[in-house]
């Protein structure tokens, strides 16, 4: 297995310019999400989805849409960026129950000039 | 709104020594906390889960603890090692929801 892959690993984009982050894995899990690191501020909960077809909204979503068609794919995408979405963004998946473990894929790192 | 507070930025100590990490919630209590370890440049590696009703739950040199009247859990490595030192994460999470919340980490560094 592959586990939880994430393109690009690096982004570069001026403001107002859209993107898609991608995400996929391949353990068959049902809930998938979205995260944002920033210094100091450890993780933050965009969007997250628990199964194919149904999202929903996490701790911080302004500026991002996700749609999840596939039980494989979560993209992510920023619609027109702004400076304030320079971060690093991290996918993760898990079975589904949330005592199951929690995989995460590398990251994106993404600069917005 | 629930928030998870790691209230130590960083963590200095030798090698040999036992780390503690604290994490703090505040208002109701969670179902399930979460700690994580993340290395630079690389996503975060679950570690260990405890529920509520667990008062400690150990794995090899980590140990777990959850305190409902402290509102608190506490991370133990023992006998820690250079190769320990990376950011640990604590998360919390519900059980009539999905949604795994993030605090914002402590950095824990070994010296041999």
């Amino acid at each position: 297995n592959a586990g939880v892959t994430q393109t690009p690993k690096f982004q570069v984009l001026k403001t107002g310019q859209s993107m898609t982050l991608q995400c996929a894995q391949d353990m068959n899990h049902e809930y998938m999400s979205w995260y944002r690191q920033d210094p100091g501020m450890g993780l933050r909960l965009i969007h997250y989805s628990v199964g194919a077809g149904i999202t929903d909204q996490g701790e911080v979503p302004n500026g991002y849409n996700v749609s999840r068609s596939t039980t494989e794919d979560f993209p992510l995408r920023l619609l027109s960026a702004a400076p304030s979405q320079t971060s690093v963004y991290f996918c993760a998946s898990r079975i589904g129950d949330p005592t199951d473990t929690q995989y995460f894929g590398p990251g994106t790192r993404l600069t917005v000039l | 709104s629930q928030k998870i507070e790691q209230n130590s930025e960083a963590l200095n100590i030798q090698e040999g020594k036992t780390a503690t990490l604290t994490c703090n919630y505040t208002n109701y209590s969670p179902a399930y906390l979460q700690w994580y370890r993340q290395d630079p440049g690389r996503g975060p590696v679950f570690l260990l889960l405890i529920r509520e009703n667990e008062k400690e739950k150990r794995k090899e040199r980590l140990k777990v603890t959850f305190d409902t009247t402290l509102k608190q859990s506490l991370f133990h490595i023992t006998a820690s090692q250079p190769a320990d030192s990376a950011t640990y994460l604590c998360a919390q999470s519900y059980s009539s929801a999905s949604k795994i919340i993030f605090g914002s980490g402590t950095r824990l560094s070994i010296r041999p």
